[in-house]
């Protein structure tokens, strides 16, 4: 089973316009850690942003939020006032495991492709 | 520090021929994962280290694929014999422990012809 479901292959907005990105996870953990990562057509793996799973607020770094969700397992990104440069693939991630135990690794969802017009 | 590098940025090789790849993590981190980029199958988690030591392997395709990490600073993920299935882009990234993100290396694209 897939731990990490990011149904949208594909978005388009337009500029200014916020958007929202879904992904839900699978896991059994009390405690784990969900990241966003952005991928531009050069190919770089870029940190967005991270909610941990014991955080009460949604976390935000600037224009970027998370959406989360805890109950429904779901672990959405939103993006504010989209602009031309926000084209690119997204990755939703998770880590599992216990902060006293050795870590797990990073596990990645398939993307979706955010196209960004003017 | 200067990031995860990695070495070579692209690679073509003919099919059969063995292919090393090779990283240096960001120094102080404990974890140095390998992961494999495809259009079909998405980026894909091969192998993990802790403290040099693999911890989890289960990614790794076949008995072709093998990664090491002699030390803290370097890493290799070999492919012997290649095949041009093996055509992607394969990143490594390294982190600190917990729930931290990961950083990547700029990937490295493997072409087999």
């Amino acid at each position: 089973a897939q731990k990490i479901t990011q149904t949208q292959p594909g978005m388009f907005v337009q500029e200014k316009e916020a958007v929202t990105l879904d992904c839900t996870y699978d896991t059994s953990d009390q405690s784990y850690g969900l990241f966003w990562y952005k991928q531009p057509s050069s190919g770089e793996m870029i940190f967005l942003i991270y909610q941990g799973s014991y955080d009460e607020q949604n976390a935000t770094e600037g224009r970027y939020s998370l959406n989360f969700q805890k109950a429904r397992k779901s672990a959405n990104l939103v993006i504010s006032a989209s602009q031309l440069g926000d084209s690119a693939m997204y990755f939703c991630a998770m880590r599992e495991g216990q902060m006293d135990q050795a870590g797990t690794a990073l596990i990645f969802g398939k993307g979706t492709t955010l196209s960004v017009s003017s | 520090d200067a990031g995860v590098i990695q070495s070579p940025r692209h690679e073509v090789t003919e099919m059969g021929q063995e292919v090393t790849l090779r990283c240096k993590p960001i120094s102080g981190h404990d974890y140095l994962f390998w992961y494999r980029q495809t259009m079909m199958r998405g980026l894909e988690l091969l192998i993990y280290f802790n403290n040099n030591v693999p911890i989890d392997d289960s990614g790794m395709p076949e008995d072709r694929f093998s990664a090491k990490m002699p030390n803290a600073s370097f890493s290799t993920l070999k492919i012997q014999p290649s095949e041009p299935r093996d055509s992607a882009v394969y990143f490594c990234a390294s982190s600190p422990g917990g729930f931290t993100e990961a950083f990547f290396g700029q990937g490295t694209r493997l072409t087999v012809v």
